[in-house]
């Protein structure tokens, strides 16, 4: 298994709170990603990093933020949580974007937002 | 608008017999295509990738056939197994950098033995 570790698995928080979610890789790979999967969505890219301090915007950036200082952390931030961030976040990783690499999941944060 | 589709929510297929997932995807850009599975409560896992410069992948049991003109890909697997029973993803990716990928709803496929 990738050396990938999400943490908290399980938060409940309260709308307009911020929240921060961690990823922490021991494999040394360039590219981290946070994604959130939802019932008839499939996982959605929200974030990405392409190395230290590089990031940039997925495909659902709204309400979130991302920093990465080291290259073994990738962090998202929901700056003032909302009822419809409640789901289950997934960060990834990759070594590159070509052909014949691919990405490796955590295990997943399931997030409920009260 | 949903750029990768897999339209069958769920599959039931008796073990030993063979399972076929299907995909559809709109964007013509897309030049890679993978599968992923899920299981409850752990993280998708890689299985097959393919090319668009190929139209077929075989590993194991497992086999990923693409129709670039119909814009339509299918993972086989057989023989079936009780293991095998998850949710799989189909997923593509533009190749430039990052592997940005871009889902579909996820199929549930169950073994029935």
């Amino acid at each position: 298994d990738a050396g990938i570790t999400q943490s908290p698995r399980h938060k409940v928080t309260e709308t307009g709170t911020p929240v921060t979610l961690r990823c922490h890789q021991t494999e040394n790979h360039r590219y981290m990603y946070w994604y959130r999967q939802d019932p008839g969505h499939g996982l959605r890219l929200i974030h990405y990093s392409y190395g230290v301090k590089d990031t940039d915007k997925g495909e659902v950036s709204d309400g979130y933020s991302v920093s990465r200082s080291k290259t073994e952390d990738f962090l998202l931030t929901l700056e003032s949580a909302t009822s419809s961030q409640t789901s289950v976040y997934f960060c990834a990783i990759s070594e590159s974007g070509g052909l014949g690499t691919e990405a490796f999941f955590g295990q997943g944060t399931r997030l409920t937002v009260v | 608008d949903q750029q990768v589709k897999q339209n069958s929510p769920s599959l039931s297929v008796q073990e030993g017999r063979i399972s076929i997932l299907n995909c559809d995807y709109t964007n013509s850009m897309f030049d890679y295509f993978l599968w992923y599975k899920k299981y409850p409560a752990e993280g998708p896992t890689f299985l097959i990738s393919i090319s668009s410069i190929k139209d077929k992948n075989e590993d194991g049991r497992f086999t990923v056939f693409l129709n670039k003109s119909a814009k339509h890909l299918s993972l086989h697997i057989v023989p079936s197994q009780p293991g095998d029973s998850a949710v799989y993803f189909c997923a593509a990716s533009e190749v430039q950098g990052a592997q940005k990928l871009v889902f579909g709803q996820g199929t549930r496929l169950t073994i029935n033995p």
